[in-house]
């Protein structure tokens, strides 16, 4: 089965850092994605880690710790529009490309 | 720009009522899949598809039935509508062995 954890929500001010955990348990793992999703919209790509580390895409950075079930989504220089939820979602081995979602984490930045 | 397009935003149906939520892609994907979204339940995958005339269960299949007659075109069918199905679904497509799947905008359907 798949287990995936990540906070409800969280509040961070404009111009901070945040970083939202997501900590998997699963019976197979192909790789780890982070998708955003703005109210009322389609979620959007973010990162997806395969391997062990930091991957950074300008504002945002994505890790990934294999052997501890662990991955964290880093967001520098807080915008207002950066206000949304964020979906951690982990690839399984047992067919591709399927996806299993946490809850998500619903981000909501302040002035 | 990859475009998922979804037959409606909104709907409200009956119960016992028949309803079929479309899905189209235009980027030519063997991929298609349908998810329900819920309040603290996050995305769940309905059914999925690598193929034409191809469909496999996900996590909570029961209740549903899909089509995919044409590449483009991923029909979910619910057979016979029921409260508990009150929900937004999100239809999403993907090409073979990527890993970044594109979704619609999704249905936000509501059964009385």
């Amino acid at each position: 089965g798949q287990n995936i954890d990540q906070p409800t929500e969280m509040t961070a001010t404009e111009g901070a850092i945040v970083q939202i955990n997501c900590t998997y348990q699963t019976s197979g793992f192909n790789g780890l994605f982070w998708y955003q999703q703005h109210a009322g919209e389609a979620p959007t790509f973010l990162s997806y880690n395969v391997l062990d580390g930091l991957e950074e895409k300008g504002r945002f950075s994505s890790f990934l710790s294999r052997s501890k079930g662990y991955s964290y989504l880093l967001l520098k220089e807080l915008q207002m529009k950066d206000s949304a939820s964020y979906l951690c979602a982990v690839e399984d081995q047992t067919g591709a490309n399927n996806l299993f979602f946490g809850t998500g984490t619903r981000l909501t930045v302040i002035p | 720009d990859v475009k998922v397009t979804q037959s409606s935003r909104y709907l409200v149906k009956r119960t016992g009522e028949k309803v079929f939520l479309e899905c189209v892609q235009d980027m030519d994907h063997e991929n298609m899949f349908w998810y329900r979204q819920d309040p603290g339940l996050g995305l769940r995958l309905i059914y999925f598809s690598y193929d034409v005339k191809m469909k496999e269960k996900g996590d909570i299949p029961e209740g549903y039935s899909v089509s995919r007659e044409k590449k483009e075109r991923f029909s979910l069918i619910l057979e016979s509508a029921s409260t508990n199905q009150t929900s937004m679904y999100l239809c999403a497509s993907s090409p073979p062995h990527s890993y970044e799947q594109y979704f619609g905008p999704g249905t936000r359907l509501t059964v009385t």
